[in-house]
């Protein structure tokens, strides 16, 4: 089975600090996702990439970058966090084009004080 | 934008009864699938289905696709209480790499 592991599911952090969201998956897959989760909104995309050191700006990229130096992580990284990016933080991976799933990490909920 | 929109919103059903969820798009689409969450937990896929397929089943799971009228139904048999979840559809349109969700189902089954 596909495992994508994000490397909290609770996190407190001050306005204003940089903060780095991991995600790993161990399925060498392609492609990497970054999505965050607010009632009523659904699931937005902010990321993904299609390969080592390329990224692609989804629907929602404002106040935040991404890394991925390797094809198994992919780190989310919130410049100067604001209180408006109190969210849950889904990453997901899928190997090969879009006719196959996503797989998805557990969540990371994120509280911005 | 061609973001799934999942009715009802939220659904209550007795254990052992069928569920069923929609969703309806706007545009093209090349595929659709259907994504459970239980409570504070990531999502897990459950069926993908192509433009070109009309069914899809899956153990208790049916997925029907209407393409003409851009709309889909998950269908749940003989509930049981772990099938309470959240239910998203998402589409991925024609020669898109992305996914768009939907804001989901709140299905509670009741023992």
């Amino acid at each position: 089975d596909v495992k994508v592991t994000q490397s909290s599911r609770y996190l407190v952090k001050r306005t204003g600090e940089k903060v780095f969201l991991e995600c790993v998956q161990d399925m060498d897959h392609e492609n990497m996702f970054w999505y965050r989760q607010d009632p009523g909104l659904g699931l937005r995309l902010i990321y993904f990439s299609y390969d080592v050191k390329m990224k692609e700006k989804g629907d929602i990229p404002e106040g935040y970058s991404v890394s991925r130096e390797k094809k198994e992580r992919f780190s989310l990284i919130l410049e100067s966090a604001s209180t408006n990016q109190t969210s849950m933080y889904l990453c997901a991976s899928r190997i090969g084009n879009g006719n196959q799933p996503q797989h998805f990490g557990d969540g990371t909920r994120l509280s911005i004080l | 934008s061609q973001q799934g929109e999942e009715d009802p919103q939220a659904l209550s059903i007795q254990e052992g009864e069928n569920a069923t969820m929609n969703c309806s798009y706007k545009t093209s689409i090349n595929n659709l699938q259907w994504y459970r969450q239980n409570s504070g937990r990531g999502l897990v896929h459950l069926i993908l289905i192509r433009s070109n397929e009309r069914e899809k089943h899956s153990g208790r799971l049916r997925v029907t696709l209407d393409t003409s009228k851009k709309s889909s139904s998950l269908l749940i048999t003989a509930s049981r209480a772990a099938d309470t979840a959240s239910y998203f559809c998402a589409t991925r349109g024609e020669g898109a790499q992305k996914l768009v969700f939907g804001q989901g189902t709140r299905l509670t089954i009741n023992p």
